[in-house]
Order: C-alpha cells, then structure tokens, then sequence
C-alpha cells in the first residue's frame, strides 16, 4: 500500500519570497514517480512538477525545484520568487509503475502576501 | 483543443435522486480517469479507462456508482440514488498512451451538492 503526508494544511510567503513545501511517502515499489499539481481556486489542476525515482538529480522547472530524498521518503517543492498568482492548493502525488492512477495527499493551501 | 472538459460545473440534488456527470477528454488521449475529492482531501481515484474498456474500480465506487466511455471518447459517470456523503467534487482528467507517469489533465471539476 501507499501513503502520501503532506503535513502543512496551510503555508503563507510574502511575494517574491522563497517558501518550501513538503511532502513525504510510503511505497513498497522502486519504480515509481512523484509530482506536485497546483490547483487554483476554481481552476483545473495542473501539473508544476515531477520527478522520475531512478534519477538523483532533482527536478527544476523555471522557479520550481524539488527536494528528493530517496532514502527518506522526502518530496519537498520550493517556489523562489513567489507570485501572487502561486496561491493556490498543492498537491504531491505519487505514480507507481504498473498502477493506473496517482495517490494524492491531503494537499497545503498556499497563501501570497503582497 | 481546450483540454478536459466537464459538464456540470454544478449540481444540486435532492436525496434519492439519479444524476450523471459529463467528461469530455483532450481529443487524441486514450486515457480517461475519474476521480472524488470531498473538501480538505486529495483526489482520490475512481475508475480508469483505457479508450473503451473500464480497466480499473476503485472500492470506492459502490454499486450504486456506474461509469462509461462508449466510442472511447467521452465519458459519463452515473450515481443512482443519491446520498448526502456523495456531495463531492468529481474530476474527470485524461492522458495520453504513456499514462499518469508523464503528465495528466484535468477538467475543472463537477460539484455535487446532495440536499
């Protein structure tokens, strides 16, 4: 079975400030891969991040980079430079290879402060 | 090609009542999800298809709950005889033939409200 904890209901950053959010997970398999989808109010989830196991190297999409941390279960998402328009629900998810749906957490609610 | 879309965007039922929901994946993906997410909870997975075969059932999906995807291109979710714990928001997203590995998309969402 797999677990995602996300252990922040609710994170708050200053804009243009750096915030990290985080994520741990459980899964008996070693193939699988871990995302972070953004869900605006009112608007559809979209994916910001991922992260294939097998690389070490951590993922990096413009002012998005992942923490990963293998060994400890670790799924970590930094936003540099925040943006009003980074408010929104975050999600990390998990993939396991053979599986047909990801395994979401309960998610962390990301407030922007002007 | 706008991406998912769903349709209601919201519905309001009575207890006891049938309601059905809509899902119209990107074009060209052969794979359709459905998923509920009730208020401080990730999504949690449905039912998959994979263009018209319904692969995969979630427990969560009780015998009241029915899916299809005829033709392989839209997708219909049917809950008979409504419950107040079916008040949810139900998402419907696709991907294309690599799966949820690569990247899924997701439709805004149908809100169900059981009164």
């Amino acid at each position: 079975a797999q677990t995602v904890t996300q252990s922040q209901p609710e994170m708050s950053v200053q804009e243009a400030e750096t915030v990290t959010l985080s994520c741990t997970y459980d899964t008996s398999e070693s193939d699988y891969y871990l995302f972070w989808y953004k869900q605006p109010p009112s608007r559809q989830m979209i994916l910001v991040i991922r992260q294939e196991a097998y690389k070490q190297q951590n993922a990096t999409e413009n002012r998005f980079s992942v923490n990963f941390q293998k060994a400890a279960k670790s799924f970590s998402l930094k936003i540099s430079d925040s943006q009003l328009g980074d408010a929104a629900m975050y999600f990390c998810a998990l993939y396991q290879t053979g599986a047909n749906n990801l395994f979401f957490g309960t998610g962390t609610r990301l407030t922007v402060i002007p | 090609d706008t991406g998912v879309s769903q349709d209601p965007r919201h519905k309001i039922t009575k207890r006891g009542q049938n309601v059905t929901f809509r899902c119209d994946p990107i074009s060209e993906h052969n794979r359709l999800y459905w998923y509920r997410q009730t208020l401080g909870q990730g999504p949690e997975f449905l039912t998959y298809f994979q263009n018209e075969a319904q692969l995969e059932k979630s427990r969560l999906l009780s015998d009241r709950f029915s899916a299809e995807r005829p033709k392989g291109s839209f997708s219909t979710l049917e809950i008979q005889r409504t419950e107040q714990g079916d008040s949810a928001m139900y998402l419907c997203a696709s991907s294309d033939g690599q799966g949820m590995n690569t990247e899924a998309f997701f439709g805004q969402g149908t809100r169900l409200t059981v009164v």
